[in-house]
């Protein structure tokens, strides 16, 4: 099964915003409001950041907000921060034939 | 306090099998869907399977379909991932995961289990 597409690397300034792209199909992102986001630093399990597009877990900052727009989900991180450093993903439900969730390709976030 | 614990990893040959263990404690598993999600060295995340609370839907990635079995032992509060006919490509974290919304947000992860299948 074929990934959904992110940028491989974004990086910003401390305090700014940033905003990475998860691109999919109309039988994933598209179609449905299941897209969510995780982050992962290196040597630790992945923390989900947003579900069902733009939810807040509860205990997550409200700089990460969750957004979507045809076949194009998209988290913005507002107010950058060092502890933002980190690989993000999203991940999506896929009506195929059986269904499943497919993960993006990952991004790698630095803070300049 | 939420937790999730796996155990099973090991150095296998290939052609061989494993079964991974996940032991939640702090939570209910027969709540969520639970999963398994892998990522190789250096690599992504892979969605690997899934089980509905009751075990009645399962749901498998095609890179495991037909190796990989998921279950479930709710009186217990585990989840398992029995794995045959291993390979190289197999060689991964494995991580179990909650599903908290029952549309994919994984919110409780385990530290993960290491597979290494090699000869």
């Amino acid at each position: 099964q074929s990934a959904l597409t992110q940028p491989a690397s974004v990086s910003g300034s401390p305090g700014q915003s940033i905003a990475i792209s998860c691109t999919g199909t109309s039988s994933d992102v598209g179609g449905y409001n299941y897209v969510s986001w995780y982050q992962q630093h290196p040597g630790k399990a992945p923390k989900l950041m947003i579900y069902d597009v733009s939810n807040r877990p509860s205990g997550v900052s409200d700089r990460f907000s969750g957004s979507k727009s045809g076949n194009t989900a998209s988290l913005t991180i507002s107010g950058l921060q060092a502890e933002d450093e980190a690989d993000y993903y999203c991940n999506s439900y896929r009506d195929s034939s059986p269904p499943l969730y497919v993960f993006g390709t990952g991004t790698k976030v630095t803070v300049l | 306090e939420v937790q999730l614990v796996e155990s099973g990893g090991n150095l296998v040959q290939p052609g061989g099998s494993l079964r991974l263990s996940c032991a939640a404690s702090g939570f209910t598993v027969s709540t969520y869907w639970m999963n398994w999600v892998r990522q190789a060295p250096g690599k992504g995340l892979e969605w690997v399977a899934n089980i509905k609370q009751d075990g009645s839907a399962i749901y498998y990635a095609d890179s495991v379909r037909g190796r990989f079995t998921i279950s479930r032992d709710n009186a217990k509060n585990s989840l398992y991932l029995q794995m045959n006919s291993l390979s190289a490509e197999d060689t991964a974290v494995y991580y179990c995961a909650t599903d908290i919304s029952s549309t994919g947000g994984l919110e409780y992860w385990g530290q993960g289990t290491l597979v290494t299948v090699s000869s």
